[in-house]
């Protein structure tokens, strides 16, 4: 069964601070890997996909597959970072796409 | 369309009581999904339809839960005889038939049984 570990509850970076949330993940085929974040008072939505190879918010993370990691990364945090940040996994089989989230990171940024 | 919905917002009962709750997918969207979240955790899948039919449950879903999608658009989850475990914040997603569409997620429903 697929599995994802977020080792860190809680990160605090400095604004203007490197910021790396770490994932790793657990499966034996190839799994579609995710970034969805909760901003306060905020329903769940995506940030970043593995599969588009994109970077929003400044946003971006590498899968790793000798490490089974897909850390999110972004050079200098920004106040409105803060929020619950949450690495999933799927396994595309054009059908049921269902998730399988880690427990969450939440990154607050100081000012 | 303002997004994913769900009815009710917050829902408090007393252990034993039946409770349902609704979703409203994004229109176009075939795929509809059930998750439940609870304190320090990360969504959890609960169960999986394609259009009316549910194709996937979770061994999380005890024979209390029972979820449908009669016409393909909206969906029910009911949970028969709550129990204080149920106690969750139970999210629904939408997404379009194809290959890693996103997955729209509505604000979820807060159950807590007392």
């Amino acid at each position: 069964a697929q599995r994802v570990t977020q080792p860190e509850k809680l990160l605090s970076v400095f604004k203007g601070a490197p910021v790396e949330l770490k994932c790793n993940y657990s499966y034996s085929g190839s799994p579609e890997l995710f970034w969805y974040v909760q901003y306060s008072r905020q329903r769940l939505q995506l940030l970043l996909r593995h599969i588009s190879r994109e970077s929003i918010k400044g946003f971006t993370a590498d899968l790793n597959k000798g490490e089974t990691s897909f850390h999110l990364k972004k050079p200098f945090a920004q106040e409105e970072d803060s929020a619950m940040y949450y690495c999933a996994l799927t396994i595309s089989n054009f059908g049921n796409e269902k998730l399988t989230f880690g427990t969450g990171t939440r990154l607050t940024i100081i000012p | 369309d303002t997004g994913v919905s769900q009815d009710p917002r917050h829902k408090i009962t007393k252990r034993g009581q039946n409770v349902t709750f609704r979703c409203d997918p994004i229109s176009e969207h075939n795929r509809l999904y059930w998750y439940r979240q609870t304190l320090g955790q990360g969504p959890e899948f609960l169960t999986y339809f394609q259009n009316e039919a549910q194709l996937e449950k979770s061994r999380l879903l005890s024979d209390r839960f029972s979820a449908e999608r009669p016409k393909g658009s909206f969906s029910t989850l009911e949970i028969q005889r709550t129990e204080q475990g149920d106690s969750a914040m139970y999210l629904c997603a939408s997404s379009q038939t194809g290959m890693l569409n996103e997955q729209f997620f509505g604000p979820g429903t807060r159950l807590t049984v007392l």
